[in-house]
């Protein structure tokens, strides 16, 4: 199995700040990659997939990036309602496997 | 907008089964087999764990090591519907389980729809 591995697990930031989490494979999955946001008792929601391709109605201060084992999720400027857990997810290859997950706070 | 809406969650206990339903609705545009199918748990205060898929034709399934052998997903597109067959349940199987649709109709790409997610404990 692919294993995914998120970082930081935490990261404190301020509204307006750019912020960068990186999520790494254990093996080689091209461009299958899937970034989520979820807040608490929420349904995670799809920001970005094939590694850079923002989703529909996802601002555009989200951006992805990365291929191979290697990726980012980019935050430009932080806005109040940015401050969630994110994950990673690989979709190269079943299971398909979520990263730790990523709780970006104040 | 597709809208995901889960249930037969709830109180389980060891050894014994349980059947998650999810029913799929708001396709504007689009069709429900024209999408992969996976259901995700995630326990309380944990982080999310994809749990098994179904492609648009029902021939590919998956399923995580975890559950592989105890679990099984099927899906109805006439009834826009999708399954998950929990034996043998464990206590390790406690969590909110959420469907989610896929971009893509065979693997993955992306969950770009999910439900609000339902309960299941299993405790004796």
């Amino acid at each position: 199995d692919i294993q995914m591995t998120q970082s930081p697990s935490t990261l404190s930031a301020s509204v307006g700040d750019r912020v960068t989490i990186t999520c790494r494979a254990s093996q080689t999955i091209s461009n299958s990659l899937a970034w989520y946001q979820q807040k608490p008792g929420k349904a995670p929601n799809l920001l970005i997939y094939k590694a850079s391709t923002l989703e529909s109605g996802v601002p555009s201060r989200f951006r992805g990036s990365g291929s191979g084992t290697d990726f980012t999720l980019t935050i430009s400027s932080l806005q109040p309602d940015d401050f969630a857990t994110y994950y990673c997810q690989q979709c190269d290859s079943s299971p398909y496997t979520f990263g730790q997950g990523t709780k970006l706070d104040i | 907008e597709v809208h995901l809406a889960e249930s037969g969650g709830g109180l389980g206990h060891p050894g014994r089964s349980l059947r998650l339903s999810c029913v799929a609705s708001g396709f504007a545009y689009d069709k429900y087999d024209n999408h992969a199918m996976h259901w995700v748990r995630q326990a309380p205060g944990k982080g999310l764990e994809w749990v098994s898929g179904i492609s648009w034709n029902s021939v590919t399934l998956g399923y995580a090591d975890s559950v592989r052998g105890r679990f099984t997903v099927s899906r109805d597109n006439a009834k826009n519907s999708l399954y998950l067959e929990m034996n043998s349940l464990r206590a390790e199987d406690t969590a909110f389980y959420y469907c989610a649709k896929d971009i893509g109709a065979y693997d993955s790409r992306g969950f770009d729809s999910w439900g609000q997610g339902v309960l299941v404990t299993v405790s004796s």
